[in-house]
């Protein structure tokens, strides 16, 4: 299994562009996140969802949107790009959330100028 | 007040040395309790879970739980160099998808 894969590695942004984050996962898992990190300031949640077809926000949401189609992948789109959402993103997933084990893939590195 | 605490460090300790890393929660119906290892540059990977009060042992790592003193600790005996790394706790509130809480995590650091 190759586990939570996301891409590109890295993305330099204009202020005002789009991009989607990719992220796959091959462990049937019902459950997967989006966080972003700081320097200091730990994960934070943007959105998460629960299976295909169902999503909802978490802690940080403004500024993206994610969609869920298949148990598979659950992208990330950034609209209208700005300086604050410079930052590593990471995609996880989970089989279930009473025990709430969390696989992460190896993150996207975004700066935007 | 945050939902889980950690000292950011660093923590130096000497190879062949335990590190003792600490983690605090805030919310007492919290259930499941994580370690995960980030190495510079990397992404989070889970070392370790504990989900009953007492001591769980893997290898070199031991995660303690106290429910009643809403604490979580990782040991790891024999410190290695390549143990160097940023540890975060994370703490399940709840069944929801968004009951998943991390603290912002300890540096180790292992001096040969």
């Amino acid at each position: 299994n190759a586990g939570v894969t996301q891409t590109p590695k890295f993305r330099i942004l204009k202020i005002g562009q789009s991009m989607t984050l990719q992220c796959t996962q091959d462990m049937n898992h019902n459950y997967m996140y989006w966080y972003r990190q700081d320097p200091g300031m730990g994960l934070k949640l943007i959105y998460y969802s629960v299976g295909a077809g169902i999503t909802d926000k978490g802690e940080v949401p403004n500024g993206y949107n994610v969609s869920r189609s298949t148990t598979e992948d659950f992208p990330l789109r950034l609209e209208l790009a700005a300086p604050s959402q410079t930052s590593v993103y990471f995609c996880a997933s989970s089989y279930d959330t009473n025990r709430h084990e969390q696989y992460f893939g190896p993150g996207t590195r975004l700066t935007v100028t | 007040q945050k939902e889980v605490e950690q000292n950011s460090g660093p923590l130096s300790v000497p190879e062949g040395a335990i590190a003792s890393l600490n983690c605090t929660y805030s919310d007492r119906v919290s259930q499941s309790f994580f370690w995960y290892r980030q190495y510079s540059g990397k992404s989070p990977e889970l070392i370790m879970s504990i989900y009953s009060n007492g001591d769980k042992e893997d290898g070199r790592f031991t995660a303690q739980l106290n429910k009643a003193s809403q604490y979580v600790s990782l040991l790891i005996r024999d410190s290695q160099p390549s143990d160097s790394a940023t540890y975060l706790c994370a703490v399940n509130k709840g069944t929801g998808a968004n009951n998943l809480f991390f603290g912002t995590g300890t540096r180790l650091t292992v001096i040969p």
